[in-house]
């Protein structure tokens, strides 16, 4: 049965870096797009991007200027930063599998922005 | 970007009951080459994190209950619980991934009358 787990620091400080990984158990990682999605607390959902193993990817706008998706198919993992992080950033971080519709997700980390 | 504009925001209804949640895209997800809605709907009880329950507009995710159906096309969607399961109390968003950036709703919560 395949799994996701996110990994990463639960707090950074405003300006910084947010840095993620997602590994992936169970499967290879190979032949599928993998996606990052974020929920602020207590709001809705925001897609921030997928890739595919092989590296392609698509971001979304509004963050494309921060956001780096990669893949590390040696490691089954795939990870994401995101630059200048402000308090607006604060969100659970979901690493998800799929290109389309998202069938398989990890739990779930949450990341505080906060100095 | 699509926007999705789900209706209601917040639903109340008994045990046994229909519930229906609307979905409405800002321009069409129907794909003219291949007849399909790019539209997926899921479920995401507290704590946990969402789980596709329709993909498609109207195929069930294996394993989901076949109490829980979707319809529409073009613009306007629908995702249906013919008969409500206190296990069904739960936030419900749907999600177009017609074009990127993909975009969901902003969510209905589902709950017990």
């Amino acid at each position: 049965q395949v799994q996701l787990q996110e990994s990463g620091p639960g707090l950074v400080k405003p300006s910084e870096t947010l840095s993620l990984t997602c590994t992936v158990s169970g499967g290879s990682i190979t032949n599928y797009y993998w996606a990052w999605i974020r929920q602020p607390p207590g709001k809705g959902l925001e897609w921030i991007g997928n890739i595919f193993y092989s590296g392609s990817t698509n971001y979304n706008p509004s963050l494309k200027s921060r956001v780096t998706i990669s893949v590390n198919p040696s490691k089954n993992q795939f990870s994401l930063k995101l630059t200048s992080v402000t308090a607006a950033d604060t969100a659970v971080y979901y690493c998800a599998r799929g290109g389309r519709w998202t069938h398989m997700w990890g739990q779930g980390t949450l990341i505080t922005v906060s100095s | 970007d699509i926007v999705m504009t789900q209706s209601p925001d917040s639903l109340a209804v008994a045990l046994g009951e229909r519930a229906t949640i609307n979905c409405r895209s800002s321009q069409s997800v129907l794909y003219n080459s291949d007849n399909k809605n790019y539209l997926a709907w899921y479920q995401q009880k507290s704590g946990q994190p969402p789980k596709v329950l329709i993909y498609w507009a109207s195929t069930r995710e294996s394993g989901v209950p076949d109490r829980f159906s979707g319809s529409g096309s073009g613009t306007d969607f629908a995702l249906t619980i013919s008969s409500l399961q206190a296990e069904d109390v739960a936030v419900y968003y749907c999600h177009q991934y017609y074009s990127t950036p993909y975009t969901f709703g902003q969510g209905t919560k589902l709950e017990i009358k």
